[in-house]
């Protein structure tokens, strides 16, 4: 079936750096793509989204950047903070029959941010 | 602006027995979603309700249920549940445009004994 995938599942990172997580996805006639920051014990926060007429979108420290030629998603966040550290998912936005839509994601990306 | 709440937020039940989580969704949105998400995991779709309807449902079987009411609020029912349904349960809603993003709640986490 379908799948979102992430290439690294964990990724550390120095204070004040900048964080590049990866992701693959298959669904070649997905249209919309999310990314989500999920700390421990909460539910996935919503970061930023793309849609699939874009090629980049920025937000507060930020970007998404979207390669449909080899469906490739990426999450750049600017000078990394000890409050990024969280797991961070891909998810992809496929449609059913019935006329609703789901989120497929991938099994995410822990951020680990080092003083 | 009310965000997606969830209860109970931890719940344990024996084999067998059922279940039934809540969810509120964000104040003006129509649109509700179950994930359920094992431990080191991502969340996977269980089904979608718009406006009290069932509008898709993802690789769950049967005693895997829902409702949605007038007031968009939801709930997740389980059924002879099975020490694999332990998870976290999660509920998003959103305002059902094209393309907006689900919001979600922090969760109910089952644990079956």
């Amino acid at each position: 079936g379908e799948n979102v995938g992430l290439h690294l599942p964990t990724l550390s990172v120095q204070e004040g750096d900048n964080s590049i997580i990866n992701c693959a996805y298959s669904n070649s006639a997905s249209d919309y793509f999310i990314w989500y920051k999920q700390e421990s014990g909460k539910g996935p926060q919503f970061i930023i989204d793309i849609r699939s007429n874009m090629d980049k979108r920025q937000g507060q420290r930020v970007t998404v950047l979207l390669n449909k030629t080899v469906k490739h998603l990426s999450l750049q966040i600017a000078a990394t903070q000890p409050g990024d550290s969280a797991v961070y998912f891909c998810a992809e936005k496929d449609e059913l029959t019935g006329g609703g839509n789901k989120l497929t994601f991938g099994t995410g990306t822990q951020l680990k941010v080092e003083l | 602006e009310t965000g997606v709440t969830q209860s109970p937020t931890h719940l344990i039940k024996t084999r067998g027995q059922q279940v039934t989580l809540r969810c509120s969704s964000q104040s003006g949105h129509n649109t509700v979603s179950w994930y359920q998400q094992a431990l080191g995991q991502g969340p996977q779709f269980i089904f979608q309700y718009y406006r009290e309807e069932e509008n898709g449902r993802g690789n769950f079987p049967p005693r895997f249920s829902g409702l949605q009411f007038p007031n968009y609020s939801s709930e997740l029912n389980v059924n002879a549940l099975e020490l694999d349904d332990s998870a976290l349960y999660l509920c998003a809603s959103s305002d059902g445009l094209i393309n907006s993003p689900l919001h979600f709640g922090n969760g109910t986490r089952l644990t079956v004994t």
